[in-house]
């Protein structure tokens, strides 16, 4: 089974810009990964940003967008408020003998 | 508008199973995939599995393959989620979310495993 790895943590200054990275241990992230990236606050259920790596739903700011990234899927935020400070999950597809997804173990995004 | 609702809270002891349900309403039932993801105190999320209430095709993570039961009940529009064999480590929050985007979650179901 594939290992999807995050940042631990990062640090952005309000205003700035902050990419977050998922990478898989089976190889690079295509498209064909379908890469999503959630947004989790402390006591909120996971909020949906990305879906099939860059689509946006009608709730994620303009500020975010996803991408793919040296072989990783990416999540950029620009111009980063104080209220993106939250965990940040990327969830990817994959195939072996059967298809599954796997989440990486997230990112703490602090804005500071 | 959409939503899914899932059940309360429930508090097991190890050995035992637990049943979450998640009801569904807004839209068509059988148009979306229904995913399983848990979240123990403090931890990440977890892909549990997926159920196609279309077909009552089922596919899970391999660490929960004997003892997950994804089913769907069509006349009520319902999805649920049995995990048997409880552990300690079973304690976490249940969520359902709706596939294709995955816009719509439920609000979760904390399940505690305790003796």
């Amino acid at each position: 089974q594939a290992v999807v790895t995050q940042e631990p943590s990062l640090t952005v200054s309000p205003g700035g810009t902050v990419t977050l990275t998922c990478g898989s241990s089976t190889g690079a992230v295509t498209s064909g990964h379908y890469p999503y990236w959630f947004q989790q606050k402390p006591g909120q259920a996971p909020r949906t940003l990305i879906y099939d790596t860059s689509n946006k739903h009608s709730w994620t700011p303009a500020r975010f967008s996803g991408s793919l990234l040296g072989g990783k899927a990416a999540l950029t935020l620009s111009g980063a408020q104080p209220e993106d400070e939250a965990e940040y999950y990327c969830f990817i597809y994959s195939y072996s003998v059967a298809s599954y997804w796997v989440f990486g173990g997230g990112t703490k995004l602090t804005v500071l | 508008q959409v939503q899914l609702v899932q059940s309360g809270a429930e508090v097991k002891k190890p050995g035992a199973s637990v049943k979450v349900s998640c009801k569904a309403s807004g839209y068509t039932f059988t148009g979306y995939y229904m995913h399983w993801v848990r979240q123990a105190p403090g931890q990440g999320l977890e892909w549990m599995g997926w159920i196609n209430p279309n077909s009552g095709g089922t596919n899970c993570a391999h660490k929960f393959q004997g003892r997950v039961t994804m089913t769907w009940d069509m006349s009520i529009s319902t999805a649920y989620m049995e995990l048997t064999r409880l552990r300690s480590d079973d304690t976490a929050v249940y969520y359902c979310a709706r596939d294709k985007g995955w816009d719509y979650w439920g609000q979760g179901t904390l399940v505690t495993v305790s003796s």
